[in-house]
């Protein structure tokens, strides 16, 4: 059962231009959502995350929104760059569990072409 | 230095052979993970140690055998695996099994079984 529901499955981008990405959740004790960019041939690395008392949050070029009452949040990437061309996977985790498990999404690969 | 380290980087093992992959981090971690990723897939936990302890087995096989020496060190021991089994292995460590603990990846390591 896939429990974090993440959208597109692929992007393609022009440089400059809004990289948009989705999630859905079920679980209603998520308390985290982490968001992971990965690079070919390299492990993620967490790239901005927020609690759901939070509607939104910034750092440089990428924003998280988060609406709690729908259950899902969103990753912008403002000007998108060639360098940004990455899969990239939101997650979430559950103060409940016991050993702080990440759900992650299907994954968004993006391309931002020149 | 939020650096994890991961040996070897690629490994190629038959159905019969033995063999160890080996994980360190010097952030002062006292948890540390084993995931499992497919090509094109999210990353898929594994095992959780805390405090050296095994503290999350996610129902993997037997031919699968993790080990915690001491907190800086994580080896995954293989052995009789399946070509099924061909994946990158990533090591994952954060500073305890909260759920905002952020958890820092390593590169990973590219298994093929013949």
């Amino acid at each position: 059962q896939q429990q974090v529901k993440q959208s597109p499955q692929s992007l393609i981008v022009q440089k400059g231009g809004i990289s948009i990405i989705n999630c859905a959740y079920e679980n209603t004790a998520f308390d985290y959502f982490p968001w992971y960019q990965q690079f070919p041939g390299k492990g993620p690395a967490l790239l901005i995350a927020i609690r759901p008392d939070v509607s939104e949050k910034k750092e440089g070029r990428f924003t998280i929104s988060f609406n709690k009452s729908a259950k899902q949040f969103s990753l912008h990437i403002m000007d998108s760059q060639p360098g940004d061309s990455a899969t990239y996977f939101c997650a979430a985790t559950d103060g409940n569990n016991a050993g702080n498990m990440l759900t992650f999404g299907g994954g968004t690969r993006l391309m931002v072409k020149p | 230095d939020t650096e994890v380290t991961q040996t070897p980087k690629h490994l190629v093992m038959g159905m019969t052979n033995k063999k160890s992959l080996k994980c360190e981090q010097h952030m002062g971690h006292r948890a540390m993970y084993w995931y499992k990723q497919k090509a094109k897939k999210p990353p898929e936990l594994m095992f959780v140690y805390s405090y050296e302890k095994l503290s999350i087995n996610e129902s993997v096989p037997s031919r699968f055998s993790p080990e915690c020496p001491n907190s800086s060190l994580l080896n995954l021991h293989l052995h009789a695996l399946q070509p099924e089994d061909s994946a990158l292995y990533l090591c994952a460590s954060s500073q305890s099994i909260g759920s905002t603990d952020t958890q820092y990846f390593g590169p990973g390591t590219r298994l093929t079984v013949l």
